[in-house]
């Protein structure tokens, strides 16, 4: 597709269980984020791909946070032994390599709407 | 660290009216400001503004930047019901690290028919 695409839209999982969130950028975006929103919240930084260099994961909430990138494109996102606190909308971002004087624009998937209970 | 702040954090008004939506930031290496529309999930991209004065447009939407005083506005003129949303605005510094954008809480906007 054109667009960032995330799956599930939508997970409901027992506290405790692990869950796994997928993220397939734009074709050619070498720049992939992670980001959560909580209900009320704004958006939480959570991790940033950027080609072959080593993620920057200095927003991950907790060890039971971890995310990949394969292959430079899709990446997964997992939360482990999940409790009610992480039930929140993930959302994951890519943007181009190409670096202007004004920044990029990144563009936001749909999410992944995940409830613990 | 980055600081971005909206305000109001809501605001309801009848259709047809005009809005002006706030965005005040404190980052270091500031790069550019962006605008975006959040409904139901993810966030739509409306404008990304890097200089002062020029005033960005798309239909009844505009936004100007303040590199001066560090704010922004977001103007949307004779509002209809399909503008309600949640707007965020975000700022992207220069410079190393994630090159990740520091988001706003953002403005929660309905509009009442």
């Amino acid at each position: 597709g054109a667009g960032v695409s995330q799956s599930p839209s939508n997970k409901v999982t027992e506290k405790g269980k692990d869950v796994e969130l997928r993220c397939d950028p734009i074709s050619g975006h070498t720049a992939l984020y992670w980001y959560r929103q909580s209900l009320g919240q704004g958006l939480e930084f959570l991790i940033y791909f950027q080609g072959n260099s080593a993620p920057d994961k200095s927003g991950l909430p907790s060890d039971r946070f971890s995310a990949e990138r394969t292959g430079g494109s899709v990446s997964t996102l997992t939360i482990q032994r999940t409790q009610q606190e992480d039930s929140a909308v993930y959302l994951c971002a890519s943007s181009s390599a190409v670096r202007t004087s004004s920044g990029n624009t990144i563009y936001f998937g749909e999410g992944s709407w995940l409830t613990v209970v | 660290e980055d600081k971005v702040v909206q305000s109001p954090l809501s605001l309801v008004v009848h259709e047809g009216d005009t809005v002006t939506l706030n965005c005040s930031y404190e980052v270091t290496n500031f790069r550019s400001l962006l605008w975006y529309k959040q409904e139901k999930k993810a966030p739509t991209f409306l404008f990304m503004l890097t200089s002062s004065g020029i005033e960005k447009k798309s239909g009844r939407l505009s936004s100007i930047l303040d590199k001066k005083e560090l704010f922004s506005i977001l103007n949307i003129t004779a509002t209809q019901t399909g503008d309600s949303a949640v707007y965020l605005c975000a700022v992207s510094p220069s410079g190393g690290g994630a090159d990740g954008l520091t988001f706003g809480k953002g403005t929660h906007l309905i509009i009442q028919p």
